[in-house]
């Protein structure tokens, strides 16, 4: 079974710092697409970010990173200067090459910003 | 900007009632997806829709669960038989081809089975 783990329940951070989501996959495929969405109180899905598995370069958007550590199936978020706004669960997800499958989501992790 | 569009926004049903949850996703996109988010718990894939059928369906999506793309832009989710477990948000989404290309989510449809 592909399966993705997210071990933190939960994450509080200061406004303007940096936070770090931490996220853990598990494929027997070589072709998949790693992605992380946002998902606020209106319980929208939004992308934040997505990795192909063939790209060794880290994939950036503006105050978002990832680290993707192919060989240790690792794909954590980085946020930058931490904005209010940012306050939601995000979920990490993998997709195969084909896409058929659809989406395979981890449990999410709640993300508190203190001002 | 192009959008994936779901209705209703909530329905309320009583168990055992048939239910169709409608999609209309992006005009120009062939894969098509059903998700579903029990409250408090993490996103599920149910089933996949490309070239008028179904391309894989999950464990949960039992014979109580069927979709259609009837006339070439709705794309419908229908729940036979309503069970108190069937309460959940149901989000639809749709994308281009290949995997890396952004799965586009409407905005989900809040279903309370009572």
């Amino acid at each position: 079974a592909q399966t993705v783990t997210q071990s933190q329940p939960e994450m509080s951070v200061q406004e303007a710092e940096t936070v770090t989501l931490s996220c853990t996959y598990d494929t027997s495929e070589s072709d998949y697409y790693l992605f992380w969405y946002k998902q606020p109180p209106s319980r929208q899905m939004i992308l934040v970010i997505r990795q192909e598995a063939y790209k060794q370069q880290n994939a950036t958007e503006n105050r978002f990173s990832v680290n993707f550590q192919k060989a240790a199936k690792s794909f954590s978020l980085k946020i930058s200067d931490s904005q209010l706004g940012d306050a939601a669960m995000y979920f990490c997800a993998r997709i195969s090459g084909g896409g058929a499958d659809g989406l395979t989501f981890g449990k999410g992790t709640h993300l508190i910003i203190q001002p | 900007e192009p959008e994936v569009t779901q209705t209703p926004s909530h329905q309320v049903t009583q168990m055992g009632q048939e239910v169709i949850l409608r999609c209309v996703p992006i005009s120009n996109h062939l894969y098509f997806y059903w998700y579903r988010q029990i409250l408090g718990q993490k996103v599920e894939f149910l089933v996949s829709f490309y070239n008028n059928e179904i391309s894989e369906k999950s464990e949960i999506f039992d014979d109580q669960f069927s979709v259609e793309r009837p006339d070439g832009s709705n794309f419908t989710l229908k729940i036979r038989s309503t069970k108190l477990e069937d309460s959940a948000m149901y989000f639809c989404a749709s994308r281009g081809t290949g995997g890396s290309t952004e799965a586009f989510f409407g905005q989900g449809t809040r279903l309370t089975v009572v």
